[in-house]
């Protein structure tokens, strides 16, 4: 079946301005998980949702970054005013349930390059 | 924030040696999971390891837990050119509030020599 997508694949931007990520989870997966990855490091969470529970934004670096999910679909990660710090792959993944008992499903990611 | 440290950061092998990777944590944790990325398939779950577990086997992967050190290692037998990737430790950690929220380590790069 189909796995986890993300889109763009790519995207170049300009300092300040505003970006936003898609993530489309495997279906019927009901946990959905965003992720940083900067060059040679590993992965950094930013935002976990869960069915209709209050998402868990503790890994969100500033108030610039903000993510939605639309019910067990799909997601957008936004960033406002991109910082070249900003620069990085945007992961997501899924997983058919919480608790980190099931393994997460990663799409191909998002490189973002802020000039 | 980062949990987990990894070593080596980087290791190099010939095909069909074994490769060994270690990965130490900080905190108490509910489980430990090893992922694989590459630029072919991205990154992709190997294997899980639950707290109270001390060794699990998966094909040619081993994976061992010890808590009381909080570290654990990631055996890859008779390595093949394919196994050339980055290999990463997650941690699920306890007071997660019962989510999957995994805190990644560094990475250890593997390359594998025909």
């Amino acid at each position: 079946g189909a796995g986890v997508s993300q889109s763009p694949s790519n995207k170049v931007t300009e300092k300040g301005k505003d970006v936003e990520l898609r993530c489309d989870p495997i279906s019927g997966h009901t946990a959905l998980y965003w992720y940083r990855q900067r060059l040679g490091q590993g992965l950094e969470f930013l935002i976990y949702f869960q069915g209709n529970s209050a998402p868990d934004k503790s890994g969100l670096p500033s108030d610039r970054f903000s993510a939605e999910r639309t019910g067990e679909s799909v997601s957008t990660l936004t960033i406002q005013r991109t910082q070249q710090e900003d620069s990085a792959v945007y992961l997501c993944a899924s997983s058919l349930w919480s608790g980190g008992s099931y393994e997460q499903y990663f799409g191909p990611g998002t490189r973002l390059t802020v000039t | 924030s980062q949990q987990g440290e990894e070593d080596p950061q980087a290791l190099s092998i010939q095909e069909g040696e074994n490769a060994t990777m270690n990965c130490s944590y900080k905190t108490s944790i509910n489980n430990l999971q090893w992922y694989r990325q590459n630029s072919g398939r991205g990154l992709v779950h190997l294997i899980l390891i639950r707290s109270n577990e001390r060794e699990k086997h998966s094909g040619r992967l081993r994976v061992t837990l010890d808590t009381s050190k909080k570290s654990s290692s990631l055996l890859i037998t008779a390595s093949r050119a394919a196994d050339t990737a980055s290999y990463f430790c997650a941690t699920n950690e306890k007071g997660s509030g019962n989510t999957g929220k995994l805190i990644f380590g560094q990475g250890t790069t593997l390359q594998v020599k025909p």
